[in-house]
C-alpha cells in the first residue's frame, strides 16, 4: 500500500502557483519523498525528490516540513500542459538488487484552467 | 534526464495471440527494470521486476507463464503477453533504474487492446 495520502483532485488557474500537498506521517528516517506526474496516456515523469531540505529545480519546488510528515510540491506558474495526475511517493534512496520500485497511490489530479 | 523507450506504443491483437513489448534504456545501462500495468482511471500496479541475466520476480497474483519477461541485456527488457484475452487490455509501462541511488525513469507506455 502507498504510504502517502493526497487530495483526489485540485484546480488551478493558468499562470498561478499550484500547491499540491502530501501527507506521509509514517515516513522513515532513510526515506526520501519523490514526486512524479503522469499526463494522460503517457508514462510517469520524474519531477523532484528530497530528504529533509527544500529542493528546487527547473520544474518545481519541494517543501518538506521540519518533522517530515508532510510536503508540498509547488509549480510556480502553472500552464495548461501541467494538467496531470501528480504522485507523491516515499521510498529509501539506498537500495540494492531488485529493490527500488515505486509504489503508486492514487495521486492528485491537477486541472489547470485558462 | 535519462531516456527509456517502449515499443510499440499501441497494439491491437486478436484474442489468443501473443504480443511482445520492448523496453529500452537508451543512454544508460539498467540491471533492473520494472513492469507496471495500469487500467483506466486506476494507478500503476507493479507486475514484475526484471533482472538482467536472471529470472524476473513477479508480484503476487501475476501469472509468470502468461507474462513472460526477458532481460537479456543491460539495455533491453521484453514483456510478452501470451495467449492474450480481452481482460489483458491495459496500459503497460516499464521503468528502469540507473546504477546507484536516484530516480526511476519511465517509458512512454504501451496500450494493448485485445479484441
Amino acid at each position: 500500500d502507498a504510504k502517502t495520502t493526497q487530495p483526489t483532485s485540485m484546480d488551478c488557474a493558468e499562470g498561478r502557483a499550484a500547491n499540491l500537498p502530501c501527507n506521509h506521517s509514517t515516513i522513515s528516517g532513510n526515506e526520501y519523498v519523490y514526486w512524479y506526474r503522469q499526463i494522460h496516456s503517457q508514462g510517469p515523469q520524474y519531477i523532484i525528490h528530497g530528504l529533509k531540505n527544500n529542493e528546487t529545480n527547473e520544474m518545481a519546488s519541494l517543501i518538506i516540513t521540519e518533522d517530515r510528515k508532510s510536503s508540498t510540491l509547488i509549480l510556480p506558474h502553472a500552464t495548461l500542459r501541467d494538467t496531470a495526475v501528480y504522485y507523491c511517493i516515499v521510498r529509501p534512496q539506498n537500495y540494492g538488487g531488485s529493490q527500488g520500485n515505486l509504489i503508486f497511490g492514487k495521486g492528485t489530479k491537477l486541472s489547470v484552467k485558462p | 534526464g535519462a531516456v527509456v523507450s517502449q515499443h510499440p506504443s499501441r497494439v491491437i491483437c486478436k484474442s489468443g495471440t501473443s504480443v511482445k513489448i520492448e523496453c529500452r534504456s537508451l543512454d544508460f545501462q539498467a540491471t533492473t527494470m520494472f513492469w507496471y500495468r495500469q487500467f483506466p482511471k486506476q494507478s500503476l500496479m507493479l507486475m514484475a521486476t526484471s533482472n538482467e541475466g536472471s529470472k524476473a520476480t513477479y508480484e503476487q497474483g501475476v501469472e509468470k507463464d502468461k507474462f513472460l519477461i526477458n532481460h537479456a541485456s543491460l539495455t533491453l527488457s521484453t514483456l510478452t503477453v501470451t495467449s492474450a484475452h480481452p481482460e489483458d487490455s491495459s496500459f503497460y509501462i516499464c521503468s528502469a533504474r540507473k546504477q546507484g541511488p536516484g530516480e526511476l525513469f519511465f517509458g512512454e507506455g504501451s496500450r494493448l487492446t485485445v479484441l
